[in-house]
């Protein structure tokens, strides 16, 4: 079946404005995350929404950064007024539970580069 | 200290030898425990869960240790193929958030 998609796979922005960040978990999927990872390092968490709990935000680096779930599927990740720090592979990932373990199937990622 | 730690390597190793990956936990409420490889540029994929009792999957056999915090995964006769960085996941449990946590990461190198 369909995995996690990401749209755009990569996205060139000048500093100062603003992107929006898809991603389309797989069906069925409760759980979905937002991870960061910048060249040659480790996934650094974002945010985390969980079924229709309150997502949790405390990865986000700054309040320029932003992310919404609607309808318990699609999710948008959205970074205001862009930096060049900001240039990083962004990473979906969705979820599920079974037998009390999850397994988290991540999408391709958006290659964001800010000039 | 990070909440999932592990050797950022890299390691290098030649085909055939035999390496082992530790990682470290803080949290003793952790409740569930996986491997992920990601290769370069690519996606993290899901290698293996980890069971209290210890798994095997072919060349590749994980370890818990629960009263030590310790995860470990050794993989055998290693090919050129499983040159990747193999991350160490830890889930606190939902009923304190659910996420999975990663460690950073480390980095095997298979050489002929």
């Amino acid at each position: 079946g369909a995995g996690v998609s990401q749209s755009p796979r990569y996205k060139v922005t000048k500093r100062g404005q603003d992107v929006a960040l898809r991603c389309d978990p797989i069906s069925g999927h409760t759980a979905l995350y937002w991870y960061r990872q910048s060249l040659g390092q480790g996934l650094e968490f974002l945010i985390y929404f969980q079924g229709n709990s309150a997502p949790d935000k405390s990865g986000l680096p700054s309040d320029r950064f932003s992310a919404e779930r609607t309808g318990g599927s699609v999710s948008t990740l959205t970074i205001q007024r862009t930096q060049q720090e900001d240039s990083a592979v962004y990473l979906c990932a969705s979820s599920y539970q079974r037998g009390g373990q999850e397994t988290q199937y991540f999408g391709p990622g958006t290659r964001l580069l800010v000039l | 200290r990070k909440e999932v730690e592990q050797d950022p390597g890299p390691f290098n190793v030649p085909e055939g030898a035999t390496v082992a990956f530790n990682c470290t936990y803080s949290n003793s409420a952790s409740q569930s425990f996986f491997w992920y490889r990601q290769d370069c540029r690519k996606e993290p994929k899901l290698l293996m869960s980890v069971y209290s009792s210890g798994n095997e999957d072919g060349r590749f056999t994980a370890q818990l240790n629960r009263a030590s915090q310790y995860i470990s995964l050794l993989i055998r006769d290693s090919k050129l193929s499983d040159s990747a960085t193999y991350l160490c996941v830890v889930n606190v449990g939902y009923n304190q958030g659910g996420k999975l946590i990663f460690g950073q990461g480390t980095e095997l190198s298979v050489k002929p």
